[in-house]
Formats: structure tokens, sequence, C-alpha cells
């Protein structure tokens, strides 16, 4: 199947500071990738979706300034937590969709985002 | 409105079959899929269907669909401890629109 990436796996930052995680699709071009946050035991909320030359749509609720995308390529996108908090931290996936028949998403393996 | 509905909680003997059930309410829904998620980690995509198909099977695993229902199954023959994760039900809606996701079924599987 097709290979999504996350860069870094797992991140612990001060509180104020931002952090960029880089979602990439290695085996295949993705026009459209999505980015979702995890809490604890709960299910997938979409944050945003990512689409390449041009802005992210992001969902209710989600600020678009604090959570900055770039989708600067057909391989990689980018999310950028500005001045983290505590309440910032969560387990941030990415997914890249698949333009074949399936209309499939693949996710990379998560990362783990601890603000202090 | 999209939604995707799921049991939360499911509990198996090792070497038993797991059934796992999923409603959805969209019926211009085309894939529909299960990921799989182990502690820690991102979705495995374990297996997709058609949404003009009646079933799909892949070695241990049977995807069961009755669109009339709009109810999605996934079974998994001779349980393994291995399997246990959590399990997310998908569809996908025309249009260039992001899966939307049931809130998963975690499976337990008892040696």
């Amino acid at each position: 199947g097709a290979v999504v990436s996350q860069h870094p796996s797992r991140v612990i930052c001060k509180s104020g500071t931002s952090v960029k995680i880089e979602c990439r699709s290695l085996d295949f071009q993705a026009t459209t990738m999505f980015w979702y946050r995890q809490f604890p035991k709960q299910s997938l909320m979409l944050m945003a979706t990512s689409n390449e030359g041009s802005k992210a749509t992001y969902e209710q609720g989600v600020e678009k300034d604090k959570f900055l995308i770039n989708h600067a390529s057909l391989t990689l996108s980018t999310l950028t937590v500005t001045s983290a908090h505590p309440e910032d931290s969560s387990f941030y996936i990415c997914s890249a969709r698949w333009q074949g028949s399936s209309d499939t998403q693949y996710f990379g393996p998560g990362t783990r985002l601890t603000v202090l | 409105g999209e939604d995707v509905e799921q049991s939360l909680f499911l509990s198996v003997r090792e070497g038993d079959s797991s059934v796992i059930n999923c409603t959805y309410t969209d019926s211009s829904s085309t894939y529909l899929y299960w990921y799989k998620q182990e502690p820690g980690a991102g979705l495995q995509l374990l297996t997709y269907i058609f949404s003009n198909m009646d079933m799909k099977q892949d070695q241990r695993l049977t995807v069961l669909l009755n669109k009339k229902d709009k109810h999605l199954s996934l079974r998994i023959a001779d349980t393994q401890t291995g399997d246990s994760a959590i399990y997310f039900c998908a569809e996908s809606i025309v249009g260039n629109t992001p899966l939307v996701f049931g809130k998963g079924t975690r499976l337990s599987v008892i040696a």
C-alpha cells in the first residue's frame, strides 16, 4: 500500500514556542492531505484539509492563525502549531488522499506533541 | 448530514470470530473503509469496499455491506491477540471531501 510518513514522531516543547510537523507521501502524489487531532481514547477530529497550491480549508472551531498549514508540493504538507500551549498537547495525524479509483486516504504514523 | 456510528467496545476470546458493526447515514457514499489503529500509531488501512458490492473477503477479513440498511460489518476470523486495537469505519462521499469516521470500536482479545 501507499506510504505516508510524519516527522517528528514525538516532540516536547516549551509553552510559547512554535512546532512544525511534516507529512510526506513517499510513493504517490497527493493534491489533498488532511490533518487530524486525536485526544486519548477518542476518535479523530478533522482539523483542516490541505490543498496543494492553495489555502487550507479549516474546520469550524480550528484557529487558522494558530495551526498554519502549508502544502507546498504534491508530496509534502506541513502543520505549524504557533505559540503552543499545554492544551495543544495531543496526537496529530495526517493523511494523504490517493487519487486512484478507491479514493483512499493513507495515514501517517502520527506525531505526539507535548507542550510543557 | 453525514454520520457514522459504531459500538465502542468488543471483547472476544482468542480463536473466536469478531464482528464489528457500523452504520452510516449518507446514501451517496461511494466507498466504505475499515482502518485499524494500534496504541500510539496512525491508522492502517485494512480493507475497503465499493458501495455497489455486498461482500469482500481478504484472508481473515470479511466485509459485508447492506446498502439498503446502511450497515457495514467487519468480521475477523480466528481472532488473535495481535488483533487487539481500535477499528474505525469510514465512508467516502462523492466529491473531494474528507472521509467521515466513526468513533472507533476498541477490540480486546482475551487469551
